[in-house]
């Protein structure tokens, strides 16, 4: 068990559709980092939250948004859906976002499914 | 910019034979390195880490050397089992404002009695 918790662990939603994504990040950890993990795209890293705040961005939709809440949740936002949305959401936390040796801790994951 | 290449798979073994999965990396500076592992239905879990050059990392019977000169960061292990069929995603954290981890595709090993 890594500490990361996320919820729900499945989603089954129609096109068009709008989804939530919560996670929990280890005690003490000010990180969260959000990954998409598809059959024809391996791991996608999507955005990086660092106490509150956006760090770093990557492949992530205009459809998709994240945010960081003051207890250092996060949630995932997907909207719009599309079939193509299909796929393992995972959440990651570690201590630190700046210099420093740190991992990253990964939850379970949540499989949406979109039909 | 950063990036992991990492050989194909799958890779199927029989039990106790030798494993090498390659990664190679493309980073600007001093990039730690990663080694995770996914099980079937579970997240990734880190299998072992280095975090300069001539460091070995070495976990669960799994070794990998942080090769500046080469910008590798093969994974290997001597003797697998049945239980080490699983994906393994190689890795890397830059430095600098952010610290992004950068993940290889995989490569799903299985693991034959």
């Amino acid at each position: 068990d890594s500490g990361v918790t996320q919820t729900p662990k499945h989603l089954i939603t129609a096109t068009g559709q709008r989804v939530t994504l919560r996670c929990s990040p280890r005690s003490g950890d000010l990180s969260v980092y959000w990954y998409q993990q598809s059959l024809d795209q391996g791991l996608q890293f999507l955005i990086q939250y660092y106490n509150g705040e956006e760090r770093a961005k990557g492949n992530i939709l205009e459809r998709f948004s994240a945010q960081q809440f003051p207890d250092l949740h996060s949630e995932l936002n997907l909207s719009s859906l599309e079939l193509g949305d299909s796929a393992l959401y995972f959440c990651a936390s570690s201590v630190a976002g700046g210099q420093g040796e740190y991992e990253q801790y990964f939850g379970p994951g949540t499989r949406l499914t979109v039909t | 910019g950063n990036s992991v290449t990492q050989m194909e798979g799958p890779v199927t073994l029989s039990e106790e034979a030798f494993l090498t999965i390659n990664c190679t990396y493309t980073a600007t500076g001093y990039p730690s390195l990663f080694w995770y592992v996914q099980y079937p239905g579970e997240g990734l879990q880190l299998l072992l880490k280095a975090t300069k050059a001539d460091d070995k990392g070495s976990n669960k019977g799994f070794e990998a050397t942080y090769r500046k000169e080469t910008t590798s960061f093969h994974l290997e292990k001597g003797s697998v089992q049945v239980s080490d069929s699983a994906v393994y995603f190689c890795a890397l954290r830059g430095r600098g404002t952010g610290n992004q981890f950068y993940f290889g595709t995989g490569t799903s090993l299985t693991v034959i009695p």
